[in-house]
């Protein structure tokens, strides 16, 4: 079945730097990769989404790269703010059933 | 306004009681989805249809089981609940494969 790894777990970075998640999968057919945020108590939500025809996409501060061949995506968080403190899930997929990966806990001190 | 809504938000039952989890969407969205999740852990699927009287179970081994009888209405059920069963339960639709998941706001679910 599916595969889906996220890495880091746990990532603390200052307030105003950047931060990096990345997720890699393994069914070569997905074609759809999404991010989404879970703030504590909350429902998770769609942050930003990719689709296969295109290597990369930008909303204010956030970004997402893909990398077909390698078979990973990574979300990019630029000047990180405090309301950033959540846990961010991958998606990749496409197909009937979706699968989440583990999440990562990412705090952003002040 | 288009959501998605989940029934009831909290529930305590007691070991051995039967219950139902309800989830219906105004979106009309086709394809729909249970995930069990421990707070802030990872998202388990358990059960999804592709649209009416379609059911596919997910990769996690659950004791429940789902119906879809109208396109906005996916119910989860336990015929006999146990303490393992303690987490949330949330719902989620999606207009067609891959596009973005829609989700409620979740099911507190207590077994003591």
């Amino acid at each position: 079945g599916e595969n889906v790894e996220q890495h880091p777990s746990t990532l603390s970075v200052q307030e105003g730097d950047s931060a990096v998640i990345k997720c890699t999968y393994s069914d070569s057919a997905s074609n759809y990769f999404p991010w989404y945020k879970q703030e504590l108590g909350k429902r998770p939500q769609l942050i930003i989404d990719i689709r296969s025809n295109v290597g990369e996409k930008k909303d204010q501060r956030i970004a997402v790269t893909l990398n077909k061949t390698a078979k990973h995506f990574s979300l990019h968080i630029t000047e990180t703010q405090p309301e950033d403190s959540a846990v961010y899930f991958c998606a990749p997929g496409g197909g009937f059933k979706t699968i989440f990966g583990a999440g990562t806990r990412l705090f952003v001190k002040a | 306004e288009a959501d998605i809504y989940q029934t009831p938000r909290y529930l305590v039952i007691g070991t051995g009681k039967k219950i139902t989890l309800e989830c219906s969407q105004t979106m009309g969205h086709d394809k729909m989805y249970w995930y069990q999740q421990d707070p802030g852990m990872e998202l388990h699927l358990i059960h999804y249809s592709y649209g009416v009287n379609s059911t596919e179970k997910g990769d996690l081994s659950s004791e429940s089981t789902v119906s879809r009888i109208r396109t906005e209405h996916f119910p989860l059920t336990l015929e006999s609940a146990r303490p393992s069963h303690t987490s949330q339960y949330l719902c989620a639709s999606s207009e067609v494969r891959g596009s973005p998941l829609h989700f409620g706001n979740g099911t507190r679910l207590t077994v003591t």
